[in-house]
């Protein structure tokens, strides 16, 4: 069965500690993975894809970095506005178009 | 703006009665999709299009649930005889591939459905 997992359920940083948000995934015919911040009564709004392992992508203080089995989105220096759901989604099947999101990690960064 | 608009917002429904959601995808978005977002919970899947085709229903709940997109733009999902177990925020999600499902989504602000 697709499936993807996402670690912590939440996590609370004090501004400038580093740390990972990870994501496994098990899917047959992985077409891409997709990471997205969602914000309180907001859609999600996309951050990276990432089609093969090894990928990694960077924007500001996130990096997301893909694997066989799971993706890590690694938040370097977070601040305040940082603070959000992020949630991977992987596309998956023969015609690319079913999309399985994981639960979201709630990220709170305390200044 | 450029984005995917929905609407309504909000919506409060009485048990049993209909409603409708309205998306308007960005301009010249050739895939469409509709999710099904509970508190707390990742969007799921409900139904996909490319263009006008509906490709894909395979997450819409059960027959109460109907999607369309006669034209190949806005769409509509529809929710007859509504339920309390279908409160949740509908997302609507745009993508521009052409030929294929997938790529990059992006997603409108969705519509918060209650049903009393």
């Amino acid at each position: 069965e697709d499936q993807v997992t996402q670690s912590p359920e939440a996590l609370r940083l004090q501004e400038g500690e580093s740390s990972s948000l990870n994501c496994s995934y098990t899917v047959s015919g992985l077409r891409g993975l997709f990471w997205y911040r969602q914000d309180p009564g907001k859609g999600p709004e996309f951050l990276f894809t990432l089609y093969s392992a090894g990928e990694e992508k960077e924007k500001e203080r996130l990096k997301a970095t893909l694997t066989k089995k799971e993706s890590f989105l690694h938040i370097t220096a977070p601040k305040p506005e940082d603070s959000a759901t992020y949630l991977c989604a992987v596309q998956a099947g023969r015609a690319g178009n079913q999309f399985y999101f994981g639960t979201g990690t709630s990220l709170t960064v305390i200044p | 703006g450029a984005g995917v608009s929905q609407s309504p917002r909000y919506k409060v429904a009485k048990r049993g009665q209909d409603v409708a959601l309205r998306c308007d995808p960005i301009s010249g978005h050739v895939s469409l999709f509709w999710y099904q977002q509970a508190l707390g919970q990742g969007p799921e899947f409900l139904t996909y299009f490319q263009n006008e085709a509906q490709l894909d229903k395979s997450g819409l709940p059960s027959d109460r649930f109907f999607a369309e997109r006669p034209e190949g733009s806005v769409s509509t999902l529809k929710i007859q005889r509504t339920q309390q177990e279908d409160s949740a925020v509908y997302l609507c999600a745009s993508s521009s591939p052409v030929g294929g499902g997938g790529g990059e989504q992006y997603f409108g602000p969705g519509t918060r459905l209650t049903v009393t």
